[in-house]
């Protein structure tokens, strides 16, 4: 089955600077990649997603990249803020209309005044 | 995700005794889905339902039962079965595109 190692698991940045996190998948299968956010003691919220179609996404200060070669996606974050702060987890499923999706180990991004 | 709604925040139970998680959406989605979350860890599926009267087994549901009698309600109940049950429990439906959407959660304590 599907498995999704996600890297950093902590990540620690100064407001202004860039942030980002790295996911590998293991089934060449999967074509669905979603990042998700969680504040502390809230749901997780999608923020961007990427479908193996295409190489790159962005959504202001947020990008995802995916390389179906090498199976590996990323999250970019630009011009950090506090309120960035939260702990982001990569996903990866197979579509249309997955059973489920695949979670990475989540990681905790700390920016810093 | 604001029509998904789950009950109760909190929830302590004692050794030995079942209890039962509510998960309710308004949002007409066919599939529906149980996730646990333990500290520093990624979700893991426990169960999850593509339609009314079926689920199917996650990754961890040992210790675990789901019923879908109707399609607004997927409860699970955590059984006496399950040896080490604290843990937050988000529930999930699935939207268009693929895309799914977490309830509040539950934090279940056992006492």
């Amino acid at each position: 089955g599907e498995n999704v190692e996600q890297h950093p698991s902590t990540l620690s940045v100064q407001e202004g600077d860039s942030a980002v996190i790295k996911c590998t998948y293991s089934d060449s299968a999967s074509n669905y990649f979603p990042w998700y956010k969680q504040e502390l003691g809230k749901r997780p919220q999608l923020i961007i997603d990427i479908r193996s179609n295409v190489g790159e996404k962005k959504d202001q200060r947020i990008a995802v990249t995916l390389n179906k070669t090498a199976k590996h996606f990323s999250l970019h974050i630009t011009e950090t803020q506090p309120e960035d702060s939260a702990v982001y987890f990569c996903a990866a499923s197979i579509s249309p209309r997955t059973d489920k999706l695949i979670f990475g180990t989540g990681t905790r991004l700390q920016v810093f005044p | 995700d604001g029509g998904i709604t789950q009950s109760p925040k909190y929830l302590f139970r004692k050794e030995g005794q079942n209890v039962t998680l509510s998960c309710e959406q308004n949002l007409n989605h066919d599939a529906m889905y149980w996730y646990r979350q333990d500290p520093g860890q990624g979700l893991r599926l426990i169960y999850y339902s593509q339609i009314v009267n079926d689920f199917q087994k996650g990754d961890i549901a040992e210790g675990y039962s789901v019923s879908r009698e109707k399609k607004e309600s997927f409860p699970l109940t955590v059984t006496s079965a399950q040896k080490n049950p604290t843990a937050f429990y988000l529930c999930a439906t699935l939207g268009r595109g693929d895309t799914q959407y977490f309830g509040p959660g539950t934090r279940l304590t056992v006492l």
